[in-house]
């Protein structure tokens, strides 16, 4: 089946930090990545679509400039949250979508906690 | 834009059927996704309908009826590793990026 992984699980990091996330797709071409936010208890959010060798597609309240996506393969997106703040602790989950179908794939999710 | 509501908690008894239900609004839609998501884990896919009816797969089956914009998830012969949450998303428009509801928690005890 469909592997996705992430990198890495779990970070903890300083106010002020950059934080890098990866996201890759192991054994399919993912045109179309995707990555969530979630916080406990609640529902993913889309924040952005990133299309292989184009801008990403930012949703509506996401900042791009401090969620910065990159998706320079079809097996590669990373995200990075710069300048992370306390108020970006979450669970963030990547998703892939191979170039036939409609399905998502997802990764095991990074946990990120700024202290 | 979607709306999608689903419960917030269900429980049910080991061994039991419990069906979660799911109703949307919105246009141009093109299908809908049930994933499962164990806590502190990422969601796993269970199931994607676009026409009515229908779909089983082994214990869990899932019905969509497009015209009343309403879908069920159904698990059979619950056991406890069941407890989790069940998430409703619906894709519509070109783009099929799925929209995802708040999650159904689904508590199963002995």
């Amino acid at each position: 089946g469909a592997v996705v992984s992430q990198h890495p699980s779990r970070v903890i990091c300083k106010s002020g930090t950059s934080v890098k996330i990866e996201c890759r797709s192991l054994d399919f071409q993912a045109t179309t990545m995707f990555w969530y936010r979630q916080f406990p208890k609640k529902s993913l959010m889309l924040m952005a679509t990133s299309n292989e060798g184009s801008k990403a597609t930012y949703e509506q309240g996401v900042e791009k400039d401090k969620f910065l996506i990159n998706h320079a393969s079809l097996t590669l997106s990373t995200l990075t949250v710069t300048s992370a703040h306390p108020e970006d602790s979450s669970f963030y989950i990547c998703s892939a979508r191979p170039a036939s179908g409609n399905e998502q794939f997802f990764g095991p999710g990074t946990r990120l906690t700024v202290l | 834009g979607q709306n999608i509501d689903q419960p917030t908690e269900m429980t049910a008894t080991e061994g039991a059927i419990v069906q979660i239900n799911c109703t949307y609004q919105t246009s141009g839609f093109n299908g809908l996704f049930w994933y499962q998501q164990h806590a502190g884990e990422a969601p796993t896919f269970l199931s994607y309908n676009v026409l009515d009816g229908l779909e089983e797969k082994g214990r869990f089956s899932s019905f969509l009826s497009r015209s009343k914009g309403y879908s069920y998830l159904l698990l059979k012969e619950l056991q406890m590793k069941d407890s989790a949450s069940y998430l409703c998303a619906v894709s519509s428009g070109g783009s099929y990026i799925p929209t995802f509801g708040r999650g159904t928690s689904l508590i199963v005890h002995p």
